[in-house]
C-alpha cells in the first residue's frame, strides 16, 4: 500500500512569488491535513480537508490556502512568499475527519516538501 | 488552549540501554489522545505509540512503552534495548477527541551511542 506522497520534495522560491504543494493521501483516506515545521515555531497545524471541504484551520494568514479534489488529493498554496515561509511542509492523511468518531484515527505523514524562500 | 511541553531538548543513550523521554500537557478536555512520533533525518514523521486518555492501561509497542499519568498530565516514552535506528527527533503530540488537529511539543533529539 503506497504511503502519503508529497511533491515536490524540494523547491526554492524568491520573495513575492507563490508556490503550490501537492499531497496524495493513502488510498481510502479521505482526510488530508497540512502542517508547517520550522526551527523557530516547531510543528504547527495549517488546515484539514475532508470531502473537498475545509474542516479545520490553524492560525495562519490568508496567504496560506488549500483545496482538496474529488480523488482526495490536496494542494496547498502560499502566495506572496516571505522569508519566514521557509519551512518543511508536511501532509498527513487519515480515514476519518474531525467530528466523526475520530478516536481510532491515526494520521500518517508524508516525507514533506522543503520550501526555501530567498 | 491545549499545550504540550517537552523539557528535554536532547538526550543520549547507550545502545541496548533504556531511556525515558518526558512530556507534559495541559488540557481541560476529558476526551483526548496522546501520541509519540519519531522523525529521523529523512524527516518522515512516523507514529511510535498512541494512548487513549480513557484507558488507564499504559500502551506498549514492542520496545516502546508509555507511562501515562492522567492526573499529573504526564506522558513519558520509555525505549528499552535502544538501537542505533532509534536515533531521531521524538515529538509528543496531543489531539482532542473530536478533531484531527495535532498539537506538538518542541521535540527531543535522541542520540544513540554505540
Amino acid at each position: 500500500k503506497a504511503g502519503v506522497t508529497q511533491t515536490p520534495r524540494y523547491l526554492i522560491k524568491t520573495r513575492g512569488q507563490q508556490v503550490t504543494l501537492s499531497c496524495s493521501p493513502i488510498s481510502g483516506h479521505r482526510s488530508v491535513s497540512w502542517y508547517q515545521q520550522t526551527p523557530g515555531q516547531g510543528l504547527q497545524f495549517l488546515f484539514e480537508y475532508f470531502s473537498e471541504t475545509q474542516r479545520n484551520k490553524g492560525n495562519f494568514p490568508g496567504r496560506f490556502s488549500g483545496r482538496q479534489f474529488s480523488n482526495s488529493r490536496s494542494e496547498m498554496n502560499v502566495s506572496t512568499l516571505e522569508l519566514g515561509d521557509s519551512a518543511l511542509y508536511l501532509c498527513a492523511s487519515s480515514v476519518r475527519t474531525s467530528g466523526m468518531y475520530s478516536g481510532a484515527n491515526v494520521l500518517t505523514f508524508g516525507a514533506g516538501s522543503r520550501l526555501t524562500v530567498l | 488552549a491545549q499545550t504540550v511541553t517537552q523539557s528535554q531538548p536532547e538526550m543520549s543513550v547507550q545502545e541496548a540501554e533504556t531511556v525515558t523521554l518526558s512530556c507534559t500537557y495541559d488540557t481541560s478536555e476529558s476526551d483526548y489522545y496522546l501520541f509519540w512520533y519519531k522523525q529521523p533525518p529523512s524527516r518522515q514523521m512516523i507514529l511510535v505509540i498512541r494512548q487513549e486518555a480513557y484507558k488507564q492501561q499504559n500502551a506498549t509497542e514492542n520496545r516502546f512503552s508509555v507511562n501515562f499519568q492522567k492526573a499529573a498530565k504526564s506522558f513519558s516514552l520509555k525505549i528499552s534495548d535502544s538501537q542505533l535506528g532509534d536515533a531521531a527527533m521524538y515529538f509528543c503530540a496531543y489531539r482532542r477527541g473530536a478533531t484531527n488537529k495535532l498539537i506538538f511539543g518542541t521535540g527531543t533529539l535522541l542520540a544513540v551511542q554505540p
